[in-house]
């Protein structure tokens, strides 16, 4: 079945920056998604890739996609206090599938 | 433009009752999901529609229920409700068949289940 794995807790200093992990198991995953959710709030979709693309950058945001793996890594650079918050990594299985499955989120905590 | 909007924000509930929540999409998606997010867990998936037609479902029980009306908004029903049905219900839309599957959520519905 289908499986997403995060490390539940990271810390880090202000202007550090953060590497948040992620693992899945569906081998036909599409897409992948990064969402942010910050305490009482919705989800916050901050980035996907492809499943053929082993790297995305987007401003502060450079995911990282290992297919052989199964491994997905969202770097934050210049991590602001702004930025803590829970991290939840999702996966879509293949076309005409609109199902995410979640991970448990990380809960980033950003030191001042 | 407005994003996602549901309703009621939080209510609160008691075992045995009935519940109702809706969703607004984005304008100009006809297409909207529902995902359960019970306390420190991700959201789970229960229901996808689009242009008013079930197109996913989740494991759960038959107690919930969905629909999309023709404006696209729709409503999730809960019925004989558990204490473990507490949870924030997120609702989430997106164009429609797309194969990036972007989905925009709503900031959801707190229910809780005394």
């Amino acid at each position: 079945g289908e499986d997403v794995e995060q490390s539940l807790f990271l810390s880090v200093r202000e202007g550090d920056s953060s590497v948040i992990n992620c693992t899945y198991t569906d081998s036909s995953s599409t897409y992948l998604y990064w969402y942010k959710q910050e305490p009482g709030a919705g989800l916050q979709l901050l980035t996907y890739i492809f499943s053929n693309m082993d790297m995305k950058q987007d401003q502060r945001l450079t995911v990282l996609l290992n297919k052989k793996d199964k491994h997905l890594s969202l770097r934050i650079a210049d991590t602001q206090t702004g930025d803590s918050a829970i991290y939840f990594c999702a996966e879509k299985a293949g076309a005409g599938s609109y199902q995410l499955t979640f991970g448990k989120g990380t809960k980033l905590s950003v030191i001042p | 433009d407005a994003g996602v909007t549901q309703s009621p924000t939080h209510l609160i509930k008691t075992r045995g009752q009935h519940v109702t929540l809706r969703c607004s999409p984005i304008s100009g998606h006809k297409s909207v999901s529902w995902y359960q997010q019970v306390l420190g867990q991700g959201p789970q998936f229960i229901f996808q529609y689009y242009e008013k037609e079930e197109r996913g479902r989740g494991n759960f029980p038959d107690r919930f229920s969905a629909r999309q009306f023709p404006n696209y908004s729709s409503e999730l029903n809960v019925n004989a409700l558990l204490l473990g049905d507490s949870a924030l219900y997120l609702c989430a839309s997106s164009l429609g068949p797309t194969n990036t599957g972007e989905l925009f959520f709503g900031e959801g519905s707190r229910l809780t289940v005394l």
